[in-house]
């Protein structure tokens, strides 16, 4: 079974804040990292893929960055606002086409 | 362009029915994998299907099964339910297999099982 490891599991934030969450996956047979938001009441919404040591995504306000040697990738979001209030997942996929999900980081933004 | 459809919405059964879930695809997407969400858990991998064939299975019993049709339409069926299985299943379409396609929800089914 695969490890897939999200840190913190939860998180309360100020409006205006800058915050980063971790996902920690096993290295080895790595394919590529998926990262999805999922706010309360609706469906999980990709956010990245990424599949290249090094790669850097952004989306608005919102990065990621993936170290595939070291088996890790932070999503960052800077200036959090409260609709940014979400449970942010990871999913390495290293084996083809199955995805292995972290719990997730669940986001509160206060105003 | 329709999103991922998933029916019934809602379902209450009792232990030892059987369940089918159905779940349609965004036009032109040819792959359907199944999710189980349930508290503390995280989404469990169920099973993939592309062009009618499952190409990927989670470590799930064999009670839980499904299939694709020839319009990528897939179900979900578990049989002999039990208490353990009520959860959120959701399933996920994209348009191959492709590690880098990105997966698109739909809204899931919520299934009690009393």
């Amino acid at each position: 079974i695969l490890n897939v490891e999200q840190s913190p599991q939860s998180l309360h934030v100020q409006e205006g804040d800058s915050t980063n969450f971790t996902c920690s996956f096993p290295s080895s047979n790595f394919y590529a990292l998926h990262w999805y938001r999922w706010e309360t009441a609706k469906s999980p919404e990709a956010l990245f893929v990424m599949t290249l040591n090094g790669d850097e995504k952004k989306k608005g306000r919102i990065s990621a960055t993936l170290n595939t040697k070291e088996g890790y990738s932070y999503l960052y979001i800077k200036g959090s606002q409260p609709e940014d209030s979400a449970t942010y997942l990871c999913a390495p996929n290293t084996s083809y086409g199955k995805l292995t999900f972290g719990q997730g980081t669940i986001l509160t933004v206060h105003p | 362009k329709a999103g991922v459809t998933q029916t019934p919405r809602y379902l209450i059964k009792t232990r030892g029915q059987q369940v089918t879930l159905s779940c349609s695809p965004i036009s032109g997407h040819r792959s359907v994998s199944w999710y189980q969400q349930t508290p503390g858990q995280g989404l469990q991998f169920l099973f993939e299907y592309f062009s009618e064939t499952q190409r990927n299975k989670g470590n799930f019993p064999g009670r839980f099964s499904g299939r694709q049709f020839s319009n990528s339409r897939s179900e979900m069926n578990v049989s002999t339910l039990e208490l353990g299985d009520s959860a959120l299943y959701l399933c996920a379409s994209r348009p191959t297999v492709a590690t880098n396609e990105k997966l698109f929800f739909g809204s899931g089914t919520q299934l009690s099982v009393l």
